[in-house]
């Protein structure tokens, strides 16, 4: 079955600190994966893809997202976390099966303290 | 690039009264739109695929009598919450593919979604 799964509900970073925010998947054929940020009463924000290349991909905002095919991981990173990060954090992998559905993560909520 | 907008942002209506949500995307043609429901502190549940000029694709478990979905043009699709009931309030987003140069891009580019609440 093909499914994403993010296994903290929360992260919490201090300003200034690095972050990761993790993401593994299952999925039949080659993953086609994404990372979306969610404000507060808001739709989601495209963050970053990987489809094929390099498997450090570069996004928005300073995001960066690392694909390991071995451990079937896609984590989300960067170097530095500002405040404003603070959001909820979705990862997606394409359904292979039909009509590119996308089926996401439940979610992690990044919270960056000054 | 890529921008989809909502309308209405929020809405309230009376139980049994019937709600219609647009869904655009404003600068690219989209042959396939995603209306999603998002509960409070959850992920999205895809609801169902929406392909211009043709039937939408319903999720497993989702009425379709109840919700009704058109595609009429490639740059607008609709949601109708027929017969609304507290339980449908809710939180709708809808989504669009976007196509490249160089063909289907995959991501979606998601709209800001609709309150509703139904009374």
């Amino acid at each position: 079955a093909q499914s994403v799964a993010q296994p903290e509900d929360q992260v919490n970073v201090a300003e200034g600190n690095p972050l990761t925010v993790k993401c593994t998947y299952s999925v039949s054929g080659n993953p086609y994966l994404f990372w979306y940020v969610q404000y507060p009463n808001r739709g989601l924000q495209f963050l970053l893809k990987y489809i094929t290349g390099d498997n450090l991909v570069k996004g928005s905002y300073g995001f960066e997202a690392e694909f390991n095919k071995s451990q079937t991981s896609f984590h989300l990173k960067k170097p530095s976390a500002l405040v404003s990060d603070s959001a909820l954090y979705f990862c997606a992998v394409r359904d292979p099966r039909g009509y590119n559905k996308l089926i996401f993560g439940a979610g992690t909520r990044l919270a960056v303290h000054p | 690039g890529a921008v989809v907008s909502q309308h209405p942002s929020r809405v309230i209506c009376k139980s049994g009264t019937s709600v219609k949500i647009e869904c655009r995307s404003l600068d690219f043609q989209a042959t396939t739109m995603f209306w999603y429901r998002q509960f409070p502190k959850k992920s999205l549940m895809l609801m169902a695929t929406s392909n211009e000029g043709s039937k939408a694709t319903y999720e497993q478990g989702v009425e379709k009598d109840k919700f009704l979905i058109n595609h009429a043009s490639l740059t607008l699709s609709t949601l109708t919450v027929t017969s609304a009931h507290p339980e449908d309030s809710s939180f709708y987003i809808c989504s669009a593919r976007a196509f490249g140069t160089g063909g289907p891009t995959y991501e979606q580019y998601f709209g800001p979604g609709t309150r509703l609440t139904v009374t």
